[in-house]
């Protein structure tokens, strides 16, 4: 099965740049999708296909992807930013959903 | 606007068969560009996939889960539903029934989610 691994944590300071990271082999080669998930809420895709943002997602969120690792910037955190944020591909026909990273706003 | 709604009951016992249903509303079922999908995501941790059925029937599941899940579709009723056999404390979760637009797109519709408990 595919694995993608993610920090549990990361911390930024407010109006600082949060950068969060989502490993797999060759993941590079997979359309990546990055979701925020606040406590009780569903998941919100905030950027799709690697660097994509949905309309009503800040520009402040951008995403990268090559090699063996996709990586989630969240430019200027604000407060509202705090949340779960996990990656996801599609192996084939499988969901794999990365291990999902706590981002605190200090 | 479409609206994902799971429903079912809350508490299943151990071993039973627990059965959650999803309605779509404001839009069709019967869309062949959209895959309809069940995740799962136990207190405090993170998000598995469970599988998916496209409006034609075909299913695919998570392999560690394909001997006791089946998802099935009911377009008279707008509905998919999720079984998951043999349940034990570890399948204890908030369940979300989620669309996909296209292959290989993300999920960009979901419901609310509904806890699903398995105890005695």
């Amino acid at each position: 099965s595919y694995d993608l691994t993610q920090p549990l944590s990361v911390s930024v300071a407010l109006g600082q740049t949060a950068k969060i990271t989502c490993g797999g082999n060759d993941i590079g080669s997979k359309n990546v999708h990055w979701y925020q998930q606040k406590p009780g809420q569903a998941p919100v895709v905030v950027i799709y296909r690697d660097t994509t943002r949905p309309s009503g997602i800040p520009e402040r969120f951008s995403g990268s992807n090559s090699g063996n690792t996709a990586t989630l910037t969240i430019a200027r955190a604000q407060a509202g930013d705090e949340a779960a944020y996990y990656c996801q591909v599609w192996d084939n026909t499988s969901g794999v959903f990365g291990t999902g990273t706590r981002v605190t706003v200090l | 606007q479409v609206q994902l709604q799971e429903s079912g009951p809350g508490l299943v016992k151990p071993s039973q068969t627990l059965s959650l249903t999803c309605t779509v509303s404001g839009g069709s079922i019967s869309s062949g560009i959209y895959y309809w999908n069940w995740i799962r995501q136990p207190p405090g941790k993170g998000l598995e996939w469970i599988g998916l059925i496209f409006s034609g029937g075909n299913t695919y599941y998570k392999s560690s889960l394909q001997s006791r899940v089946s998802i099935s579709i009911d377009a008279s009723k707008n509905q998919f539903s999720l079984r998951l056999s043999s349940v034990t404390a570890a399948d204890t979760a908030v369940y979300f029934c989620a669309r996909v637009y296209y292959g290989g797109a993300p999920f960009d519709l979901w419901g609310q989610g509904t806890l699903v408990t398995v105890s005695s």
